[in-house]
């Protein structure tokens, strides 16, 4: 119940198309949503994030889709981008517990 | 602002052997966290240190801890090392006293068992 599964595990993309990065969830206990970025030698860093009041987020060219009656989250990546190649992190957090549950990530390669 | 600063970066230990791994949050952030990151994986949580407290730990064995001192910096050690526990470990620290709030991560230690 404290699963996050993330898909697809690679993800090849021509620039100029859009990524997309599915993440669900079983614990509807969970209220926090980030997605992370992680590049080779590099820590995660959050790339962007909602709460479960809203169904889609959108900063600049990445958005966030929710669906709270499916228990589902999904990160979509417009104009996608040579410098967008990176490994995804899905993640869900729930109240007291002071962690994050991290989905097993997505390597993203975007074609030049 | 400096970034959370962990050391070493590598290093390179057999079984058996013991290792502790420190890290220093971001000026300000009084919460730090750890996880293990391996391929296949992801990330999984270890535990989660606030104002010298531990206030959640992960499913890992006892030979894994931690602790957090006054100055927030926070140190990881791990007893009778195994294979299996060759990964990267990741620290990140957190502004937010409440349950949610940015995790900003170091770059990691690579530890690898032989």
């Amino acid at each position: 119940q404290q699963q996050v599964k993330q898909s697809p595990q690679s993800l090849i993309v021509q620039k100029g198309g859009i990524s997309i990065i599915n993440c669900a969830y079983e614990n509807t206990a969970f209220d926090y949503f980030p997605w992370y970025q992680q590049f080779p030698g590099k820590g995660p860093a959050l790339l962007i994030a909602i709460r479960p009041d809203v169904s889609e987020k959108k900063e600049g060219r990445f958005t966030i889709s929710f669906n709270k009656s499916a228990k589902q989250f999904s990160l979509h990546i417009m104009d996608s981008q040579p410098g967008d190649s990176a490994t995804y992190f899905c993640a869900a957090n729930s109240p007291g517990t002071y962690k994050y549950i991290f989905g097993t990530g997505t390597r993203l390669k975007v074609l030049a | 602002k400096a970034g959370v600063t962990q050391t070493p970066r590598y290093l390179i230990k057999t079984r058996g052997q013991q290792v502790t791994l420190s890290c220093s949050p971001i000026s300000g952030h009084r919460s730090v966290s750890w996880y293990q990151q391996t391929p296949g994986q992801g990330l999984q949580f270890l535990f989660e240190y606030f104002s010298e407290t531990q206030r959640n730990k992960g499913n890992f064995p006892g030979r894994f801890s931690g602790r957090q001192f006054s100055n927030s910096r926070s140190e990881m050690n791990v007893s009778t090392l195994e294979l299996g526990d060759s990964a990267l470990y990741l620290c990140a620290s957190s502004s937010q006293t409440g349950n949610t709030g940015e995790l900003f991560f170091g770059e990691g230690s690579r530890l690898t068992v032989l």
